[in-house]
């Protein structure tokens, strides 16, 4: 089954420990993205690959880190969460077709609460 | 920068009718995509219909269309015979490279 995994699904964690939200895709999709949910505000793209060993900031990078090293993995980590990156996070993975990125797959999303 | 707007944050629509949700953007490129997704109480992101800048024709997927002028930067999305699992978030996003979602609206289908 074609799908995007995210794992942990929920997290309570505590101010400073460094915590990392794994993300896997299936689809041999080169593009590959980060985002945070908040109420009234949408999903705000964090981090974003266009391939392998590419990365780009997405409008609210601050306090993240990614990584690429191969296709089908983009881990999130937090070296050091602070209560405001209590959030919703989403994965999502897409091809891409006439040089523009194309229809995103999600994953189910990591629930994340930093104390 | 580019900007994605939805300006009602809350619709409500009687089982069966028609409701028009609205998005208008704000970028300089010429070649992007459009979507709007759905977002059900799961929290699972369900793409509902996809619009390629270039494409002149206005995306339609069964009861779901889009009314996108290009000029006036704004991309609405139309249900018709509304249903009750059509209760969700729906958010409009403008893709390149970098994607951009709207607010989004919490759409209610009342029986």
């Amino acid at each position: 089954e074609a799908q995007v995994t995210q794992n942990p699904r929920y997290l309570i964690t505590v101010t400073g420990k460094k915590l990392t939200v794994t993300c896997s895709q299936n689809m041999n999709h080169e593009y590959m993205s980060w985002y945070r949910q908040d109420p009234g505000l949408g999903l705000r793209q964090i981090y974003y690959s266009m391939n392998v060993e590419v990365t780009d900031k997405g409008d609210v990078p601050e306090g993240y880190k990614v990584s690429r090293k191969e296709k089908r993995n983009f881990p999130l980590i937090l070296e050091s969460p602070s209560p405001n990156q209590t959030s919703l996070y989403f994965c999502a993975s897409s091809p891409r077709s006439s040089g523009r990125v194309d229809e995103q797959f999600f994953g189910p999303g990591t629930r994340l609460t930093v104390l | 920068a580019q900007t994605v707007t939805q300006s009602q944050p809350e619709m409500s629509v009687q089982e069966a009718e028609t409701v028009t949700l609205s998005c208008t953007y704000d970028t300089s490129e010429s070649n992007y995509y459009l979507f709007w997704y759905k977002q059900p109480p799961s929290r699972q992101m369900i793409l509902v219909i996809r619009q390629e800048a270039y494409k002149q024709q206005n995306a339609t997927e069964n009861r779901f269309s889009v009314n996108f002028q290009k000029a006036a930067k704004s991309f609405s999305l139309k249900i018709s015979d509304s249903q009750l699992g059509d209760t969700a978030m729906y958010f409009c996003a403008f893709m390149t490279d970098k994607v951009i979602f709207g607010p989004g609206t919490s759409l209610s289908v009342i029986p």
